[in-house]
């Protein structure tokens, strides 16, 4: 069965640093990119950027680039989402979700989110 | 960047009637397309992909259609379990967004 399980919520402070993660299970992680997706509350989807196991190609989203930092660990099947300094505007749901593979356009599977809250 | 505009905002619809829910792209993406599902506090869930393919386990009712910049997602006979947010998606190059979401609403 395929799963990607992301850490647990995050409480921080604005200026602080993060990293949450995204493990996969259950197919063959290095054949397959993996993107984050930030939900603002009350908002809808963002796409932040993705990353490809095998070799750690990686894309960002214009809006993003700079803002955060994509990276994986393959020996362990992670996925991370990284913050140098989180601003309050962090605030959100983020998601890590597995790109379907060849040419094409899909998220076919899910973690189940990450909360993140920056306040002071 | 490309833009992605769904419509309407919010579609108000009975069990059993048809849906029909529009994703307009800025310029064209050829058949670039998908779309998601989104219960409240669900993760989305994939529907279609490609414009037209529908994903493992989507049921039949759900069918997409278009390309270039018009596309649509048609729900054929509304079940209780298919009032959520639907978003679309797009690829071009290595330059992805979503559109803004339909509320389907009882």
């Amino acid at each position: 069965e395929v799963q990607l399980v992301q850490s647990g919520p995050e409480v921080k402070k604005p200026g602080e640093s993060l990293r949450i993660s995204c493990k996969g299970s259950g197919y063959n992680f290095n054949n397959y990119w993996i993107a984050w997706v930030r939900q603002m509350p009350g908002k809808g989807l963002e796409w932040m950027g993705f990353i490809y196991a095998r070799d750690s190609d990686t894309k960002y989203s214009p809006s993003f680039q700079g803002q955060v930092s994509i990276s994986i660990d393959k020996s362990i099947n992670t996925a991370y989402l990284q913050w140098s300094s989180l601003k309050a505007s962090d605030t959100a749901m983020y998601y890590c979700a597995r790109h379907v593979v060849g040419p094409t356009i899909g998220l076919d599977y899910w973690g189940q989110g990450t909360l993140v809250i920056a306040s002071s | 960047e490309i833009v992605l505009t769904q419509s309407p905002a919010t579609l108000s619809l009975s069990p059993g009637e048809r849906a029909t829910l529009s994703c307009r792209a800025s310029q064209s993406i050829r058949n670039s397309l998908a779309w998601y599902q989104q219960k409240p506090g669900q993760t989305p869930r994939l529907l279609i992909y490609d414009a037209s393919n529908r994903a493992t386990g989507i049921p039949a009712r759900f069918s997409g259609s278009g390309s270039g910049t018009d596309f649509t997602l048609t729900i054929s006979s509304l079940e209780p379990e298919d009032f959520a947010v639907y978003y679309c998606h797009q690829r071009t190059n290595w330059l992805y967004t979503f559109g803004q979401g339909t509320k389907l609403e009882i």
